[in-house]
């Protein structure tokens, strides 16, 4: 069984201060991991994800995030925040071999003026 | 346009009716996904097609819930007798790559949703 934890409901940040949400994850095998936003009343967007190689991904928005395989994390980091990041942040994981891609309960990441 | 559509966007029912929710992924898509999400919940998976077939509909809550994908494109949620907890977002997504175990694994890419309200 595969699954996502994301600890924090929510996390607040000023603006132009840089930003982490957390997630840690659980597979049988070798993980392929993702982070999604999600903006109100919006579809999921893809962000970025780790297939293979570096451990630090960069992905849209300036957004990055660092694959940790002793800690199963994958966190994602911006190094200065925009008020117009706010929004739900979702990291998903799937398991090689499989086609199922299991999502965490989210993260509302907020920005503060 | 290019993205997932999904119709309708809302759909308000009577418990007891049946109710279908219509996916048209990416053109060229083979792999498509049904997920559900509750409020304040993640999305939570249903079923996943590669081309027509169902090749994981482990997350089918029971046997009220039924997709299909006749032609590998177009796919249909429908759902039976519903029942006032079946309220939720339903989320279509689909992906270029559908290989099992296969390095290039791609995103999800999702459409609006479907927002059912059981009355």
């Amino acid at each position: 069984a595969q699954s996502v934890a994301q600890p924090e409901d929510q996390v607040n940040v000023a603006e132009g201060n840089p930003l982490t949400v957390k997630c840690t994850y659980s597979v049988s095998g070798n993980p392929y991991l993702f982070w999604y936003v999600q903006y109100p009343n919006r579809g999921l967007q893809f962000l970025l994800k780790y297939i293979t190689g570096d451990n630090l991904v960069k992905g849209s928005y300036g957004f990055e995030a660092e694959f940790n395989k002793s800690q199963t994390s994958f966190h994602l980091k911006k190094p200065s925040a925009l008020v117009s990041d706010s929004a739900l942040y979702f990291c998903a994981v799937r398991d090689r071999g499989y086609q199922k891609v299991t999502f965490g309960i989210g993260t509302k990441l907020q920005v503060i003026p | 346009g290019a993205g997932v559509s999904q119709t309708p966007s809302n759909k308000v029912t009577e418990k007891g009716k049946y109710v279908e929710l219509r996916c048209d992924p990416i053109s060229g898509h083979t792999a498509l996904y049904w997920y559900r999400q509750s409020l304040g919940q993640g999305p939570e998976f249903l079923i996943y097609f590669q081309g027509t077939g169902a090749a994981d509909d482990s997350g089918l809550p029971n046997d009220r819930f039924f997709a299909v994908r006749p032609e590998g494109s177009v796919s249909t949620l429908k759902i039976q007798r519903t029942e006032r907890g079946d309220s939720a977002v339903y989320l279509c997504a689909s992906s270029p790559y559908g290989l099992a175990g296969g390095e290039n694994t791609g995103e999800l890419f999702f459409g609006e949703g479907s927002r059912l309200t059981v009355l």
